[in-house]
């Protein structure tokens, strides 16, 4: 079964607006995080946001905040005020129980902000 | 210089050949990782390794070898290449004692085309 799973393969966003990519996430581990990546169109991963299944409050980095949804097991990644320089793909990715040995992604959804 | 470096960047070779990618990294951390990406699978796990003497397998290891000549160094061989090895591959780290994250950093990639 799909550990990972994004709906959207493509979206697109006006500049300065906020856009919503949704990832929701199967797992029976009461430890668990949440991950999201960009991959620009040159191609490196980077990494972006990290909440982690006990934490309380929504992580948020600058202008990048996940949703997190714990019952809905769903962990939404919201940009706000997006610049052209957000068009990439981004991934939401999933480290299963206490051990980071691995990390599941999801398919990837692609972002592409018209000015 | 970059924290994780992976070379070649590119490479081109013909099914049946032995193929190595190497990956090096600056960060000192002792977990290291081989991905490779297709369109529309997101990144999936090759191989994995805590240290150099604990090498496991990933989702997808068949066709696939490593080996952690030293902490800094994790190289990945292709044995007999096959077409559907075409992918971009990526090396990656981490050290859950720098980040109660374990976020992942990733290098640059390296696109394999097998003809």
């Amino acid at each position: 079964a799909q550990k990972i799973t994004q709906t959207q393969p493509g979206m697109f966003v006006q500049e300065k607006e906020a856009v919503t990519l949704d990832c929701t996430y199967d797992t029976s581990d009461q430890s668990y995080g949440l991950f999201w990546y960009k991959q620009p169109s040159s191609g490196e991963m980077i990494f972006l946001i990290y909440q982690g299944s006990y934490d309380e409050q929504n992580a948020t980095e600058g202008r990048y905040s996940l949703n997190f949804q714990k019952a809905r097991k769903s962990a939404n990644l919201v940009i706000s005020a997006s610049q052209l320089g957000d068009s990439a793909m981004y991934f939401c990715a999933m480290r299963e129980g206490s051990n980071d040995y691995k990390l599941s992604f999801g398919a990837g959804t692609t972002v592409t902000v018209r000015a | 210089d970059a924290d994780v470096t992976q070379t070649p960047r590119n490479r081109i070779t013909k099914t049946g050949k032995r193929i190595m990618l190497e990956c090096s990294q600056t960060k000192g951390h002792d977990r290291m990782y081989w991905y490779r990406q297709d369109p529309g699978l997101g990144l999936r796990l090759i191989y994995y390794s805590f240290d150099v003497k604990d090498i496991n397998k990933g989702e997808i290891s068949d066709g696939y070898s490593v080996s952690r000549q030293a902490q800094a160094k994790f190289s990945l061989s292709l044995e007999s290449a096959i077409p559907n090895q075409t992918a971009l591959y990526f090396c990656a780290t981490s050290d859950p004692r720098q980040s109660g994250a374990y976020e992942q950093y990733f290098g640059p990639g390296t696109r394999l085309t097998v003809t």
